[in-house]
């Protein structure tokens, strides 16, 4: 089955600077990809998503590249907010085996003011 | 328009007894899945079901059952709990990849579960 990994664990940015997160996945059928965000207690949320004929969607401060060839998709944030500060979690799919998606471990992003 | 519900919030359990989390959702979604969430290994699939029926294991079932009678629900079912189970659990939905090509997953608020 697929694997996803995603690093960093931890991320410690200061407040407006940028944040980057990657993520690799092994099953190269994978064509949908999307990041969720989630605060602490809550439920995870979708907060963008990229197809395998996309290389690049962004949406106000946030975007997300994919390049299939590598097999790698990464989140990146600019001019970030503390109410950026969460967990975000990478995910894998292949739409058409049902809507099963792999994700990644996580990654605890902290924006410090 | 609820989205997707998930009974009860919190629960305590003692090894060994059993109880079933439930999971609806009023989007008519058919596709329909239950993960578990542990600290430093993100959201592990249990088990999903792709239309009323119809289930399949995921990427850690044992020891949790499901069965899904309506479009609606689905229940996940502990049959023994054992503290290896301890964990927060989430119940999410969508529309099935054999009708949209690429699908939006809505997670529950989730039920934090102890097993002592």
């Amino acid at each position: 089955g697929e694997n996803v990994e995603q690093h960093p664990s931890t991320l410690s940015v200061q407040e407006g600077d940028s944040a980057v997160i990657k993520c690799t996945y092994s099953d190269s059928a994978s064509n949908y990809f999307p990041w969720y965000k989630q605060e602490l207690g809550k439920r995870p949320q979708l907060i963008i998503d990229i197809r395998s004929n996309v290389g690049e969607k962004k949406d106000q401060r946030i975007a997300v590249t994919l390049n299939k060839t590598a097999k790698h998709f990464s989140l990146h944030i600019t001019e970030t907010q503390p109410e950026d500060s969460a967990v975000y979690f990478c995910a894998a799919s292949l739409s058409n085996t049902g809507n099963q998606f792999y994700f990644g471990t996580g990654t605890s992003l902290t924006v410090i003011p | 328009n609820a989205g997707v519900t998930q009974t009860p919030k919190f629960q305590v359990l003692k090894t060994g007894q059993s109880m079933t989390l439930q999971c609806a959702q009023d989007m008519n979604h058919e596709y329909m899945s239950w993960y578990r969430q542990d600290p430093g290994m993100g959201l592990r699939l249990i088990h999903y079901s792709v239309g009323a029926g119809i289930t399949d294991q995921g990427e850690v079932p044992n020891g949790y059952n499901v069965s899904r009678s309506t479009t609606e629900d689905f229940p996940l079912r502990l049959l023994s709990a054992a503290p290896s189970q301890t964990s927060v659990y989430f119940c999410a939905s969508s529309y099935s990849g054999a009708s949209y090509s690429y699908n939006e997953q809505f997670f529950g608020p989730g039920t934090r579960l102890t097993v002592l």
